[in-house]
Order: C-alpha cells, then sequence, then structure tokens
C-alpha cells in the first residue's frame, strides 16, 4: 500500500506570497498524482493531474511538478481565494487504487 | 452545465445496506470512467470505488471490497453504489465523480468533475 505524505500540514502566508506545498510517496508512483483544492462545505476541485498538467480552467499561477516520489504543488502569487486544503492523490500501478494524501491548510497569515 | 446529482443517503443502523444514486447531465456519460469518492467528517477525502465507461473493469478500496458494489446504467445516465454490511467507519459524504478518462484502469486519476455529495449516517 503506498501512503502520501503531504508537508507542512499548515502553511501560514499572506496574498501575494508563493505557496511551496509538498507530498511524497512511500514508493514511486511514475507521475500518476493528481491535486485538489477543497474549501469548506464545498467538494474537492481538480487542480493538476498527472504530475504537472493543469485542469481545464485553472489558473496559470497553479503548477505541479516531480515524479517517482516527490511531488510540488507552487502556487506562484497567492490570491485571496486560494486559501484552502490542498490535497494530492496518487493512483497505484495495478490493480488501480486511488489514494489521497492528508492535506496541507493554506490560510491566511 | 455539467452536473452530477446524488441521492440516497440516509441514516441507517450498522449491518444493513444502502444504495445511493447519481443522475449525470451536461456530458457523453458514457464516454467517461466513473468512480465513487467519500469524504468522512473533518477527514480527507477517500476513493471508495471506480467503474469503466462500460463496466468491463471495475476496482474497490479494500475497506469496502466484498460489501460494496459499484455499477452504471448508460442508458439512464446513472451511476449507484450498493453498500451492504454497513459499519459505523463508512460514516461519510459520498461523492459521485466524472473521470477525464474512459477507462478506470488506465485513469490517471483525474476527477474533473464532482457532485455535491449525500451524507450517510451509520449508527445504531
Amino acid at each position: 500500500e503506498i501512503v502520501l505524505t503531504q508537508s507542512p500540514a499548515t502553511l501560514s502566508l499572506s496574498p501575494g506570497e508563493r505557496a511551496t506545498l509538498s507530498c511524497r510517496a512511500s514508493q514511486s508512483v511514475s507521475t500518476s498524482v493528481a491535486w485538489y483544492q477543497q474549501k469548506p462545505g464545498q467538494a474537492p476541485r481538480l487542480l493538476i493531474f498527472d504530475a504537472s498538467s493543469r485542469a481545464t480552467g485553472i489558473p496559470a499561477r497553479f503548477s505541479g511538478s516531480g515524479s517517482g516520489t516527490d511531488f510540488t504543488l507552487t502556487i506562484s502569487t497567492l490570491e485571496p481565494e486560494d486559501f484552502a486544503v490542498y490535497y494530492c492523490q496518487q493512483r497505484s500501478n495495478w490493480p488501480p487504487l486511488f489514494t489521497f494524501g492528508p492535506g496541507t491548510k493554506v490560510d491566511i497569515k | 452545465e455539467l452536473q452530477l446529482v446524488e441521492s440516497g443517503g440516509g441514516f441507517v443502523q450498522p449491518g444493513r445496506s444502502l444504495r445511493l444514486s447519481c443522475a449525470a447531465s451536461g456530458f457523453i456519460f458514457d464516454d467517461f470512467a466513473m468512480h465513487w469518492v467519500r469524504q468522512g467528517p473533518g477527514k480527507g477525502p477517500e476513493w471508495v470505488s471506480g467503474i469503466d465507461w462500460d463496466s468491463k473493469n471495475i476496482g474497490y478500496a479494500d475497506s469496502v471490497k466484498g460489501r460494496f458494489t459499484i455499477f452504471r446504467d448508460n442508458a439512464k445516465n446513472s451511476l449507484h453504489l450498493q453498500m451492504n454490511s454497513l459499519r459505523t467507519e463508512d460514516t461519510a459524504f459520498y461523492y459521485c465523480v466524472k473521470d477525464i478518462s474512459p477507462e478506470y484502469s488506465t485513469s490517471l486519476g483525474a476527477f474533473d468533475i464532482w457532485g455535491q455529495g449525500t451524507m450517510v449516517t451509520v449508527s445504531s
């Protein structure tokens, strides 16, 4: 079973700052990693898939990188609406199983 | 507008059964794999089950295997989750989710459309 670790658990930043979120897998998952944003009372929203591909309608300030076991979500310049919880998700090879990480909360400093 | 609307949640005692349904609209339903993802109170999302566009391949999380059954009716643009032998740890919001891929078996895990969720509470 692949275990995902996200760090930090909480990231306190101000609007306009850069956010760097980390996701580490317990074993290599190639590039089958996605990132989701979730706000209170809402369903998760797909931001990034295949480690670095932006989903439809996602602003360019969101970018993803990484391969193997280490992945990063970067928000280049935080907007007020970006303060939320971010989850990484990976897919195992076979059988296909999908695991979400514990999340990183980005809150206002 | 792309939309997924879940129904069927509620309060149920441990050991009982419940069936969730999801009505899809605004896209060609039988072009895409579909999934159920749940989220317990104050917890992160947990993938429950996925199904190919043609139901050829189906998968389950270990936590529900043997108790839950996913199935779809492409003629009615609907997805379902039959949940048997429910446990208190199954208490969660259950989301119907669309994949960007047609096949669950080759999915990148890109779940691009989510319903609003339906709450399932398992308690005595």
